[in-house]
């Protein structure tokens, strides 16, 4: 059972780049997420999906796109890198947005560096 | 406020508790979490608790949440050097969106 997988788990980019992270869940989950965690601050969430072909944003979208063609995968499209999206980048996915925290699985992570 | 509030750093020595504490911002949360990431790892849920509750145990963690003053907090007996990593915690607000702290990180020492 691999759970939730992330790809790249780091990268560097040059500003001006453009990439993608992957992410992808084989538990059957509805709901799928992206957030980033950045020093001193909590995890803030880029954008989130409640199904396939439906995607929409969170509390830091700008910057970043999302498509969930299928319900296994939502990558996150990095369209022209900036310094200020060095992060560390979390996939997240459960079975619907609204049960209980106990159904919340993260990835590993991606650490993300824009020089 | 708006941000869920944390102390960043802890450190206790193995063997003595450990309290992390946190302020959440929204009264009408329906549950609330503890996740616990180490070194170059994802979050892993360690708990959660109900708003309709105000204690929960679960072996060597305790989660007490008092929601008048929107105040959670996680207390860990008898801790251990395995237990040094960043302790976020999260509330589920009433529109589903998750909210997070920004980490306590805890150092145990020998």
């Amino acid at each position: 059972n691999a759970g939730v997988t992330q790809t790249p788990k780091f990268q560097v980019l040059k500003t001006g780049q453009s990439m993608t992270l992957q992410c992808a869940q084989d538990m059957n989950h509805e709901y799928m997420s992206w957030y980033r965690q950045d020093p001193g601050m909590g995890l803030r969430l880029i954008h989130y999906s409640v199904g396939a072909g439906i995607t929409d944003q969170g509390e830091v979208p700008n910057g970043y796109n999302v498509s969930r063609s299928t319900t296994e995968d939502f990558p996150l499209r990095l369209l022209s890198a900036a310094p200020s999206q060095t992060s560390v980048y979390f996939c997240a996915s459960s079975l619907s947005r609204g049960l209980s925290g106990n159904t919340i699985y993260f990835g590993e992570g991606s650490w993300l560096t824009v020089v | 406020g708006e941000d869920v509030e944390q102390s960043l750093f802890l450190s206790v020595r193995e063997g003595d508790s450990s309290v992390i504490n946190c302020t959440y911002t929204d009264s009408s949360s329906t549950y609330l979490y503890w996740y616990k990431q180490e070194p170059g790892a994802g979050l892993q849920l360690l708990t959660y608790i109900f708003s309709n509750m105000d204690m929960k145990q679960d072996q060597r963690l305790t989660v007490l949440l008092n929601k008048k003053d929107k105040h959670l907090s996680l207390r860990i007996a008898d801790t251990q050097t395995g237990d040094s990593a960043i302790y976020f915690c999260a509330e589920k607000k009433e529109n589903n969106d998750m909210r997070f702290g920004a980490g306590t990180r805890l150092t145990v020492k020998p």
